[in-house]
């Protein structure tokens, strides 16, 4: 069974750009989330979807947007980009919407950087 | 409000001893912990989980941890590191009836020859 496979693996945007970020979940998984990774701030939650709906939010502005299709692959958009947002951005899928025990599997990213 | 911390920014132990990798929680309910590991350029991969039941949870490469619900503290521990161990390590937490999992910073295990 292939794993989460993110795509691209690497970025380079200049300030004020726009950038999508694409994830395609294990086979049969219905739950797509998005993580933010820096140095500093460890993993940090962008949001989930299940779906093809926004389940969870994290504490991000609205530069940072995302949707999900009808075969659970998943987008992760942001707009006019800023240096902090240089980081690895990490998707992870599960069979069922998140909660109790059910642990999570994770793409090995995208790094983007913002110059 | 859940919440996971990680003390240590980076462990340091020799090939053979016995290694430990510190982290406490804080959930409103009851919990549930996992432990995740990330090897350079990859995505992090699933080390172990506690959900209820037995306090001494093992899970792959020899990994183990421990649950102390008075101490808040899930604990990773190994009997005797390995060179290939080193990587990083996070903690994360869910609390019960809620579906985002908090990470916490991570920590660096270096295990030297």
């Amino acid at each position: 069974k292939a794993g989460v496979t993110q795509t691209p693996r690497y970025l380079i945007k200049t300030r004020g750009q726009q950038v999508t970020l694409s994830c395609s979940p294990i086979s049969g998984h219905r739950s797509v989330s998005w993580y933010q990774q820096t140095p500093g701030q460890g993993l940090q939650f962008l949001f989930e979807y299940f779906s093809e709906t926004q389940r969870n939010k994290g504490n991000f502005p609205g530069r940072f947007s995302g949707r999900q299709f009808s075969n659970s692959r998943s987008e992760m958009n942001v707009s006019t980009l800023e240096l902090g947002d240089s980081a690895l951005y990490l998707c992870a899928s599960s069979p069922a919407l998140g909660g109790g025990g059910e642990k999570l599997f994770f793409g090995s990213g995208t790094q983007l950087s913002v110059l | 409000a859940q919440s996971v911390a990680q003390p240590e920014d980076q462990v340091n132990v020799a090939e053979g001893n016995p290694l430990t990798v510190k982290c406490t929680y804080s959930v409103s309910g009851n919990p549930y912990l996992f432990w995740y590991v990330q090897y350079p350029n990859r995505g992090l991969q699933f080390l172990l989980k506690y959900i209820t039941g037995d306090n001494l949870v093992k899970g792959s490469y020899g990994f183990e941890a421990e649950f102390n619900k008075s101490q808040t503290s899930f604990h990773l521990k190994k009997p005797s590191a390995l060179v290939s161990d080193s990587a990083l390590y996070f903690c994360a937490v869910r609390d019960e009836g809620y579906s985002t999992l908090t990470f916490g910073k991570g920590t660096m295990l270096l295990v030297s020859p």
